[in-house]
């Protein structure tokens, strides 16, 4: 079945850019009907969307984190990334990816992994 | 973007029931979807498109709705349900929304 994993620094300095990439097996990436997302959960924390895309780039990302977030996917290696600029303390989360069905919720999500943001 | 409100916690005793509600302006239009999340795992999505059960979910589960609420209601409430509950939906813009999770205690 389909299954997808997280990977990534767990550690990020301040003013700097997290990169996390999110590995697709068991399935198709380049799937018409569905959306490949990220979410974060800061440590006791909500869950919080941060941006959606699509297999062939196209995306949504969430509004107050517009200018800082890109998502690309790289169909060849069944993959799809996430990076934030300019991270402070407050992106500290659990990152999660998921698939986003049309009509369907999130699922599967990954395992999640965790990014602090410290000097 | 809209924003949906739950209740920070509830209680219920084994074996009773218990419904969790989640408010906003977008459940007017678009379907709620609820996730449970257990201590240190990833949320596992219990009913979607507001009444339906995935395959593999106990029928205690239940989902409801009306105008700007959707409910979330477990009957005859197990140990193994204690856990934290997210609301989910969309708006007009494609954007997804989380509530802020309900904590559900089973004493």
């Amino acid at each position: 079945q389909l299954q997808l994993q997280e990977s990534g620094p767990g550690l990020v300095k301040p003013s700097e850019t997290l990169s996390l990439t999110c590995s697709v097996s068991g399935g198709s990436i380049t799937s018409r009907s569905c959306y490949w997302v990220w979410i974060r959960q800061p440590p006791g924390k909500g869950l919080e969307w941060i941006g959606s895309i699509f297999y062939n780039g196209d995306t949504y990302y969430k509004p107050s984190l517009k200018s800082r977030i890109t998502m690309s996917v790289d169909t060849s290696k069944s993959q799809f990334s996430l990076r934030l600029t300019s991270v402070t303390a407050a992106d500290t989360a659990v990152y999660f990816c998921a698939r986003l069905g049309f009509n369907y919720p999130f699922d599967p999500w990954g395992q999640g992994t965790l990014v602090t943001v410290s000097s | 973007s809209s924003e949906l409100t739950q209740d920070p916690a509830v209680s219920v005793a084994l074996g009773q029931t218990v419904r969790m509600t989640c408010q906003g302006d977008s459940l007017r239009n678009y379907y709620a979807n609820w996730f449970q999340q257990k201590a240190g795992q990833a949320p596992v999505v219990v009913i979607y498109a507001k009444t339906n059960r995935p395959s593999g979910i106990p029928d205690r589960f239940s989902g409801s709705g009306s105008g700007n609420t959707a409910s979330l209601t477990i009957t005859g409430a197990q140990a193994e349900d204690e856990a934290d509950y997210y609301c989910n939906s969309r708006d007009s813009s494609g954007y997804q929304v989380f509530g802020g999770g309900t904590k559900l205690t089973v004493l």
